[in-house]
């Protein structure tokens, strides 16, 4: 079976400072992988979407990035943190693109 | 971007009650997904829609995938405590690049009725 792991499940960073959340799928090749932001529990805004290996495509603009260096492993960045980059962040995975996604636990960021 | 429109909101619960809620959009959508979220974890996949009339039961949630292929609903029978939590609805066309990606309405808070 698929499992998705992601880490940490909070984290609490000053402003300025880098940021890197992981993101890893097992039991799956090549899957569809996504970044996700909720603010205040409701409203899931995509932030990025990746079709494969070095692929990431960016739907909206912000100051952060993603890379994907594995074909499971997915990775948001960020090099200065901003307050409004506080919130609730979610990876996601599905088989193929126009298929259902699969979310893993989030991670709880604060910026300070 | 694209937007479904979920309602209610939000509401109250009492144990034993009926819950509805459902989803709407001005455009055709050729899957249709219902997620539960529980405070500080990720949503969770309850029922997939594939085709147009399709009514599907998942223990005590029922959900209808609309025929204009433009709305969904989610039924949920004799409430229990833990049905609490924000349900989302959402929405998949077929294709590449951004065709692919999920299209989420804001979701449906239920609480229990204090």
């Amino acid at each position: 079976s698929q499992t998705i792991h992601q880490w940490p499940a909070t984290l609490v960073q000053p402003v300025g400072s880098p940021l890197s959340l992981e993101c890893t799928v097992e039991g799956t090749s090549n899957p569809n992988l996504y970044w996700y932001r909720q603010a205040a529990g409701r409203g899931l805004q995509l932030l990025f979407y990746s079709v494969g290996i070095g692929q990431i495509s960016s739907e909206v603009p912000q100051n952060l990035s993603a890379s994907r260096p594995q074909d499971r492993q997915f990775i948001l960045s960020s090099k200065k943190l901003l307050l409004s980059d506080s919130g609730f962040y979610l990876c996601a995975w599905s088989w193929n693109r126009g298929t259902e996604a699969f979310f893993g636990q989030g991670t709880r960021l604060t910026v300070v | 971007g694209q937007q479904l429109n979920q309602s209610p909101q939000s509401m109250f619960i009492q144990e034993g009650e009926d819950v509805s809620m459902n989803c709407t959009s001005s455009s055709i959508f050729n899957t249709w997904l219902w997620y539960k979220q529980d405070p500080g974890e990720g949503p969770v996949l309850l029922i997939a829609l594939y085709k147009a009339g399709e009514l599907t039961s998942n223990g005590r949630l029922t959900a209808q995938f609309g025929i204009t292929r433009k709305d969904s609903f989610l039924n949920i029978s004799a409430s229990i405590p833990s049905d609490v939590g924000i349900y989302f609805c959402a929405g998949l066309k077929s294709g590449g690049g951004s065709q692919g990606n999920l299209i989420f309405g804001k979701g449906t808070k239920l609480s229990v009725k204090p």
